[in-house]
C-alpha cells in the first residue's frame, strides 16, 4: 500500500494523559499536514511540513499540541493534558510541493481520538 | 465571513438525475481548488481538482470553477445511491495551506 498511512486508527483516553499519533506520507510527497475534524464540520487545518520544517501552525491550536518530521518523512502529533473537547478524527495528509505549485493532497485513513 | 461556504445539506435527488453541489471562496489569491468525497466514518477521498476558469469532466463528475465570481461547483451526472456522501470544497492559495468547506451532503434516493 503506497497511501498515506496513520496509526493508531483509533485511541480511547482519559482526559489529562497524553496521546502520540503517527503518519507515514506518501513517500516521494515533500508536504506532510494534519488536520483536526468533528461531525458536520470540514477538516480545520492544525499544520504542515514541508520536509523537516514546520512552515505554519495553525493560531487555533493549544500549547498543549506539537508536531515533528524529524528525518522529513514520517511524522507525530503529540496532545499533552488531553480534555474532552479534544475529541475528534486527526487527519494525516501529504502533497508534492515543487514547480508549478502545490500538487494534490491525498488523505489517510484517519485516527480517532475518543477523550473520556 | 467565512473562507470556504457550502450549504450543509441534505441535497437529495433521485437516482439517474445531476446532482449540483456549489461552493464560494472569499480569497481572491485562491489559486486551486478541490473536491473531495468523504463517506460516514471515513477520510476524505480526493475526487476532482481544477485550477484554470471552466469546466473540467472525470467520467460522471464535471468541476466548474469561475475565479471572477469566486465561485467552484461540482456536477455528478448520473447519480446513483453509492454517491451519497459529503462532499468537501477546498481551496488553496499558492503556498499557504488548503481550506475546507464545510461539506454537502448529498443523497441519492433509489
Amino acid at each position: 500500500d503506497t497511501g498515506v498511512s496513520q496509526d493508531p486508527r483509533h485511541k480511547i483516553t482519559k482526559r489529562g494523559q497524553n496521546v502520540t499519533f503517527r503518519c507515514d506520507p506518501i513517500s516521494e510527497h515533500n508536504r506532510l499536514y494534519w488536520y483536526r475534524q468533528t461531525l458536520g464540520q470540514g477538516p480545520e487545518f492544525l499544520t504542515y511540513f514541508q520536509n523537516e520544517a514546520q512552515l505554519e501552525k495553525s493560531r487555533l491550536l493549544s500549547d498543549r499540541f506539537s508536531a515533528e518530521r524529524p528525518k522529513g518523512s514520517f511524522s507525530t502529533l503529540e496532545i499533552q493534558r488531553t480534555e474532552q473537547g479534544d475529541s475528534a478524527m486527526y487527519l494525516c495528509a501529504s502533497s508534492f510541493h515543487g514547480p508549478p505549485g502545490v500538487r494534490e493532497q491525498y488523505f489517510g485513513p484517519g485516527t480517532r481520538l475518543t477523550v473520556t | 465571513q467565512k473562507e470556504v461556504e457550502q450549504n450543509s445539506g441534505p441535497l437529495s435527488v433521485p437516482e439517474g438525475a445531476i446532482a449540483s453541489l456549489n461552493c464560494t471562496y472569499s480569497d481572491r489569491g485562491s489559486q486551486s481548488f478541490f473536491w473531495y468525497r468523504q463517506y460516514s466514518g471515513k477520510s476524505p477521498e480526493l475526487i476532482m481538482f481544477i485550477y484554470s476558469n471552466g469546466d473540467k469532466e472525470d467520467g460522471r463528475f464535471t468541476a466548474q470553477l469561475n475565479k471572477a465570481s469566486q465561485y467552484v461547483s461540482l456536477l455528478i451526472r448520473d447519480s446513483q445511491p453509492s454517491d451519497s456522501a459529503t462532499y468537501l470544497c477546498a481551496v488553496r492559495n499558492y503556498g499557504q495551506n488548503f481550506v475546507f468547506g464545510p461539506g454537502t451532503r448529498l443523497s441519492v434516493l433509489p
